[in-house]
């Protein structure tokens, strides 16, 4: 059984640009979840991705955007890059939209420095 | 507005002792829990969870409490053992109001096991 993978495990930009992260989910698992995770905080969620839409977002703005693929890989798309967008980015599946029977499997994450 | 407190940052206990981590809630529409493990450089592992119309569940060194009159959930680890040294996050999610997808994660709190 393959875990999550995500992709780079490391980036670094400068403020303005524009960044994609990758994920693929863990197989059998058809709905991906990215979290952003500051230092010293806990992991927060952007948003879920089930049959290739959006199933839920969190707090962020709308530059954060994401696509799900029939294969059920992810991309999270960061545009206009801001200094606190540093940070862990977390990609999580799962075999349903949530709940106890659905819990999350996270991938390493995508270390992200803006500078 | 944080809504999963884990209010102690780290803990260091020894060997073979118990460990017990704390997380409170503020959100009353929480009826799903889970805790989750973190090893640097790894992403959350998933180590046990609880439903609200449960006070307890086991699963071999980890049992899980949660008292909802107090919005409050304990996990114990017993023996400790110097591989569970890592930082453990506590997390919620609530089935109703169509947001089951979205966990809420607390700060987490860094364990040490000394040997």
């Amino acid at each position: 059984e393959t875990g999550v993978t995500q992709s780079p495990t490391h980036l670094i930009k400068t403020r303005g640009q524009q960044v994609t992260l990758r994920c693929s989910s863990q197989s059998g698992h058809n709905t991906v979840s990215w979290y952003q995770q500051a230092l010293g905080q806990g992991p927060q969620f952007i948003f879920q991705y089930y049959r290739e839409e959006e199933n839920g977002r969190g707090n962020f703005p709308p530059r954060f955007s994401g696509l799900q693929f029939p294969n059920y890989s992810s991309e999270l798309n960061v545009n206009a890059l801001e200094l606190d967008d540093s940070a862990l980015y977390l990609c999580a599946s799962s075999p349903g939209t949530g709940g106890i029977n659905s819990p999350l499997h996270f991938g390493n994450g995508t270390r992200l420095t803006v500078t | 507005d944080q809504q999963v407190k884990q209010n102690s940052p780290s803990l260091s206990v020894q060997e073979g002792r118990i460990s017990i981590l704390n997380c409170d809630y503020t959100n009353s529409m929480f009826d799903y829990f889970l805790w989750y493990k973190k090893y640097p450089a790894e992403g959350p592992t998933f180590l046990i969870s609880i439903s609200s119309i449960k006070d307890k569940n086991e699963d071999g060194r980890f049992t899980v409490f949660l008292n909802k009159s107090a919005k409050h959930l304990s996990l114990h680890i017993v023996p400790s053992q110097p591989g569970d040294s890592a930082v453990y996050f506590c997390a919620a999610s609530a089935s109703s109001g169509g947001s089951n997808y979205k966990l809420t994660f607390g700060k987490g709190t860094l364990l040490t096991v000394n040997p």
